[in-house]
């Protein structure tokens, strides 16, 4: 039973195209995060949500769109890709928002995006 | 400026030896700290957190950490080390204030090479 699960594990792809990641979770938080990992293993906060509503939003560029259906379901949509923008991008969720939970994400495997 | 430092970007220890991975944290307020472990082409993994009480805690694979207010510190440590142990660990620090845009600050990482 996957708890934090993400699509698809690896996305290889061409610059200027637009691409999209699903995350779901089972575990039933209500807090559901997008990270950036970048090849120096640095991790970055994107965005964040509490129930479908967004709660940080960090200095992304607005290519980045992200879009939580319901809170189980945070999706992430990245428009015209640039090679700058290729990373492994880690879904997490978390029983609260940060602030009032104790901290604890639960990480999804990782997608893997490499841009050509 | 709330930060987090990992000051070595690698540890290495024999298997059996004691390890230590070392973070110091400034942050307002009173902190929650945090150990997170990466295996190799892994998510995150949440070993253990220090919110208050026992400046000691104990998390998960046998890791514990202590809690060290006036040298704003939370190393990691484990009595004996395993070669299965060899990851990348990373410290996180929050404050302790309200509000729905907290978040976590991440340390860039600490990898951890257990030598049999």
């Amino acid at each position: 039973d996957t708890a934090v699960s993400q699509t698809p594990k690896y996305l290889v792809t061409q610059m200027g195209n637009d691409k999209s990641i699903k995350c779901e979770q089972n575990l039933g938080h209500d807090t559901m995060y997008w990270y950036k990992q970048d090849s120096k293993k640095f991790l970055k906060i994107m965005f964040s949500y509490n129930n479908k509503e967004l709660i940080i939003n960090e200095t992304v560029p607005n290519r980045f769109s992200p879009k939580s259906p319901d809170k189980a379901h945070l999706n992430l949509h990245i428009n015209s890709l640039e090679l700058g923008d290729s990373a492994v991008y880690f879904c997490a969720s978390s029983p609260r928002t940060v602030q009032m939970n104790t901290g604890e994400l639960f990480f999804g495997e990782g997608s893997r995006l490499t841009v050509l | 400026a709330q930060s987090v430092a990992q000051p070595e970007d690698q540890v290495n220890v024999a298997e059996g030896n004691p390890l230590t991975v070392k973070c110091t944290y400034s942050v307002s307020g009173n902190p929650y700290l945090f150990w997170y472990v990466q295996y190799p082409n892994r998510g995150l993994q949440f070993l253990l957190k220090y919110i208050t009480g026992d400046n000691l805690v104990k998390g998960s694979y046998g890791f514990e950490a202590e809690f060290n207010k006036s040298q704003t510190s939370f190393h990691l440590k484990k009595p004996s080390a395993l070669v299965s142990d060899s990851a990348l660990y990373f410290c996180a620090v929050r404050d302790g204030y309200a509000g729905n845009n907290r978040k976590l600050i991440w340390g860039l990482g600490t990898s951890l090479a257990v030598n049999p």
